[in-house]
């Protein structure tokens, strides 16, 4: 059975430029999660859905940043303009019971 | 604010040391507390811990909470270099599905 997927798996990209960050979690998984991950901060939830709705979304930065999660296998997180201080790895994580939940590889985000 | 707080932030040991790692944990409403595992990718599960003195283990990985100490501690015996890895613990609260994890254990494990 695959694990949850996210592509791409690295993004370099300029500032101000629009980047755009995707996730396929695990079949039959409800609620889908993603999270930042750095070396100051660790590891911060951003926003999670549940049967495609989002239901928490205070740890999203600020306006720059969007997600969305269209149907039941597939969601992305947009920020708009990048920063600099946007560089981090994003995890995507799906779970079938709220609170184990199963990660994705990362999407490794460096903003010059 | 919910707090995780894990100790050591690292630790260097030899193959076939018994480690043990611990997290702390003040939070509103705790539901769970959960341990992962990153190498250089993915955190990876390893254990969910909801009572109180019940050990959970998993070879030579085992892991104990203690709800009124509000704490728990992974323990690693006979460890490998395959053990090398940051050790995450996380605690679930409340009606919510959120984890707030803690910045990680990362141990190393040499020759």
């Amino acid at each position: 059975d695959a694990g949850v997927i996210q592509s791409p798996r690295h993004e370099v990209t300029e500032m101000g430029q629009e980047v755009t960050l995707r996730c396929k979690p695990i079949s039959g998984h409800d609620y889908l999660f993603w999270y930042r991950q750095t070396m100051m901060r660790g590891l911060e939830l951003l926003i999670y859905f549940n049967n495609n709705v989002p239901i928490d979304d205070s740890g999203m930065p600020e306006d720059r940043f969007s997600a969305k999660m269209p149907n039941a296998s597939f969601s992305t997180l947009k920020i708009q303009p990048s920063e600099p201080r946007d560089s981090a790895v994003y995890f995507c994580a799906s779970s079938r019971d709220r609170v184990i939940q199963y990660f994705g590889p990362g999407t490794r985000l460096t903003v010059l | 604010e919910d707090k995780v707080v894990q100790s050591p932030l690292s630790l260097v040991v030899h193959e076939g040391d018994t480690v043990t790692l611990n997290c702390s944990y003040e939070v509103t409403n705790f539901r769970s507390l959960l341990w992962y595992k990153q190498e250089k990718k993915a955190p990876t599960f390893l254990f969910m811990l909801t009572s109180s003195g019940i050990e959970k283990k998993s070879g030579r990985l085992s892991s104990i909470l203690d709800k009124k100490e509000l704490f728990s501690i992974l323990n690693i015996t006979a460890t490998q270099t395959g053990d090398s890895a940051v050790y995450l613990c996380a605690v679930s609260t409340g009606t919510a599905s959120k984890l707030t994890f803690g910045t990680g254990t990362r141990l190393q494990v040499t020759l």
